[in-house]
């Protein structure tokens, strides 16, 4: 499975664009990117998947370039119940479903 | 329509004793994952079953751990003598057969948290 690397933390003030860029150098060519959304004492929650280009649904945006080495997940003004985990994932359609291994992820802190 | 369910939320034990941990998914739902997290670490795939067929076990413990997930009832993830380094949260997700291009996206319950005396 491809490595992905992305901040452990960043903070944020509300109603600010956030873009979190994760780094997937070796991702393979039926790999798909994944992202999801963890508060704490929760499971994490889906929030968008992509291969290339542009990806948006109602609450976030992605990003990736031609390359597929990196891809960036962008939160349109953010709130306060925005603050949560936010993990990068890379991984194969294997039948269809992703057998996934969620890294540290990336903690956002949105301030008031 | 109900998400995962999972019970317990809270499961305490003493070393050597087993632990059950239970799941339901999303109705419509015939795929179950289970996952490990450690505190302070992300979330590590330990199994994916069908109705009836364990699919890829690739990340569970080769000993003491085994899960289930029969014709009827949830899903069962069976710890046996339990040791101190079992103590975790453990998730339960829930895919459609049918999804994302990638892979079917996964409903994640609220997890199980266990904690070994």
């Amino acid at each position: 499975l491809a490595k992905t690397t992305q901040p452990i933390s960043m903070d944020s003030y509300e109603g600010q664009e956030v873009n979190i860029t994760c780094s997937h150098n070796n991702i393979a060519t039926n790999d798909y990117i994944t992202w999801y959304q963890q508060f704490p004492s929760q499971g994490p929650r889906f929030i968008i998947q992509g291969y290339k280009t542009k990806v948006t649904n109602e609450v976030a945006s992605l990003f990736i370039p031609a390359d597929r080495k990196s891809s960036t997940l962008s939160l349109p003004r953010v709130s306060l119940s925005d603050t949560a985990v936010y993990y990068c994932l890379v991984a194969p359609n294997s039948g269809g479903y992703q057998k996934v291994t969620f890294g540290i992820g990336t903690k956002l802190q949105v301030i008031p | 329509n109900a998400g995962v369910m999972q019970n317990p939320r809270h499961l305490v034990r003493r070393r050597g004793q087993e632990a059950r941990l239970r799941c339901s998914p999303m109705k419509g739902h015939s795929h179950v994952y289970w996952y490990r997290q450690l505190p302070e670490e992300g979330l590590k795939f330990m199994v994916y079953l069908q109705k009836e067929n364990i699919i890829d076990e690739s990340g569970m413990p080769k000993e003491r751990f085994s899960a289930e997930f029969p014709k009827e009832g949830p899903s069962i993830l069976r710890i046996q003598q339990v040791v101190r380094g079992d103590s975790a949260a453990y998730f339960c997700a829930s895919s459609p057969l049918k999804g994302l291009a990638g892979g079917a996206e996964q409903f994640f319950g609220p997890g199980t948290r266990l904690t070994v005396l």
